[in-house]
């Protein structure tokens, strides 16, 4: 079956302006992560979902950052006023039910902050 | 200090080699010990996922966690050239908010020639 799906794969964009990554989760998979990759920091946990709503928000670097779900299927994170230390790759994996069942990944979407 | 370290390499070996990969660790809370294979530009696949200490084995991929010295390791028998990718380790606590939230090492970089 089809895994999680992330959108845009690439994203280039002007320091200053807003920018919105989405995920497409596994199929009835009801908990959903984001995370940033970058080569000083490695693999950082952004934000959990379960269902619509989430639970733990600890990893957002600043309020420029947002996320949501909507029916408990699709999630966007929101960058505000996009900075350049922002140039990531954001990953967002889903899982069955949370908790620490199995976490699945996408592919990614690489951020770049001119 | 990062809550779960490993050596990023790079790690270059011979076709046919055992590769073994560590990492280790200082929440004590942790429970839940998973390693994934990154090639590049893609996301993390999920290759091993463990609870508590002890071995599990799945074809040439041999897991291995201590959490008496809080030490993770991964070994593949027999290395093959498409096993060149970066290795992640991850783990998990068991319980609380952060339930199911992963804390990545660095990774390491491994190349197998032929």
């Amino acid at each position: 079956g089809a895994g999680v799906s992330q959108s845009p794969s690439n994203k280039v964009t002007e320091k200053g302006k807003d920018v919105e990554l989405r995920c497409d989760p596994i199929s009835g998979h009801t908990a959903l992560y984001w995370y940033r990759q970058s080569l000083g920091q490695g693999l950082e946990f952004l934000i959990y979902f379960q269902g619509n709503s989430a639970p733990d928000k600890s990893g957002l670097p600043s309020d420029r950052f947002s996320a949501e779900r909507t029916g408990g299927s699709v999630s966007t994170l929101t960058i505000q006023r996009t900075q350049q230390e922002d140039s990531a790759v954001y990953l967002c994996a889903s899982s069955p039910g949370g908790g620490n069942q199995p976490q699945h990944f996408g592919d990614g979407t690489r951020l770049s902050i001119l | 200090q990062k809550e779960v370290e490993q050596d990023p390499g790079p790690l270059s070996v011979p076709e046919g080699a055992i590769v073994s990969l560590n990492c280790t660790y200082s929440n004590s809370a942790f429970q839940y010990f998973m390693w994934y294979r990154q090639y590049s530009r893609k996301g993390p696949e999920l290759l091993m996922y463990t609870y508590s200490s002890g071995n599990k084995e799945d074809g040439r991929f041999t897991a291995q966690v201590d959490k008496s010295s809080k030490y993770i390791s991964l070994f593949i028998r027999d290395s093959q050239p498409s096993d060149s990718a970066t290795y992640l380790c991850a783990s998990s606590n068991a319980g609380g908010t952060s339930y199911g939230k992963l804390t990545f090492g660095q990774g390491t970089i491994l190349t197998v020639h032929p």
